[in-house]
């Protein structure tokens, strides 16, 4: 069964700081990686997808790296806005199966 | 394009009640999905359909969940009896291939 876990929980950080969330897996035989945003009240949004072949993904100030091998992703975001405050989830997807990391709940001061 | 469509957004149930949610996913999509997330945790899978047909229900706890699709379109998930542990929002996601599209999502409260 595959797990996912996210750390930190919280992350606070000044405008204008870089941002780096990581994501851990325990089966490595993933299709795709996701990294979802959520907004309090709302549904998920995606933002970005690796494929499992695939090393890192990139959407504007937004990166995603892959390791399949460690079984780890980390996500960067580059100088953050107040406007990034928001919960970051990562899932894995198995077969046809996304299975979510908790998130981490991020809050970027003005 | 239209996004998932959800139905009601908020409902406050006492325990034992049933309640029902509704789904419209986006058009053309096959696939639905319903997760569950409880506070501070992620969305866990209850049922994903390809059409009409199931294609995994394993973590539906099926003496008190059901779902149906019926003609490959809207969904409903209901629950009956609710327990306090159902206390979550309740998520509807639509595919057409690698990408799901997640609607606003229910929130439940059963007191």
């Amino acid at each position: 069964k595959q797990e996912v876990t996210q750390i930190p929980a919280a992350l606070s950080v000044p405008e204008g700081e870089n941002l780096v969330l990581n994501c851990s897996f325990t089966d490595s035989a993933i299709y795709n990686l996701q990294w979802f945003r959520q907004d309090p009240g709302k549904g998920l949004t995606s933002l970005l997808l690796i494929q499992s072949s695939q090393r890192e993904q990139t959407s504007g100030r937004l990166n995603a790296s892959l390791d399949k091998s460690s079984g780890r992703s980390t996500l960067y975001i580059a100088a953050s806005q107040p406007g990034d405050s928001a919960t970051y989830l990562c899932a894995a997807r198995n077969d046809y199966k996304l299975s979510f990391g908790a998130g981490t709940t991020v809050t970027v001061r003005a | 394009e239209a996004g998932v469509a959800q139905s009601p957004r908020y409902k406050i149930i006492e325990k034992r009640q049933s309640v029902a949610f509704w789904c419209n996913p986006i058009s053309g999509h096959a696939t639905l999905y319903w997760y569950q997330q409880i506070l501070g945790q992620g969305p866990k899978l209850l049922i994903q359909f390809q059409n009409n047909g199931v294609v995994d229900d394993s973590q539906l706890p099926k003496d008190r969940f059901s779902a149906e699709r019926l003609k490959g379109v809207d969904s409903t998930l209901k629950i009956q009896p609710a327990k306090l542990e159902d206390s979550a929002v309740y998520l509807c996601a639509s595919s057409l291939s690698d990408l799901e599209y997640f609607g606003p999502g229910t929130r439940l409260t059963v007191l």
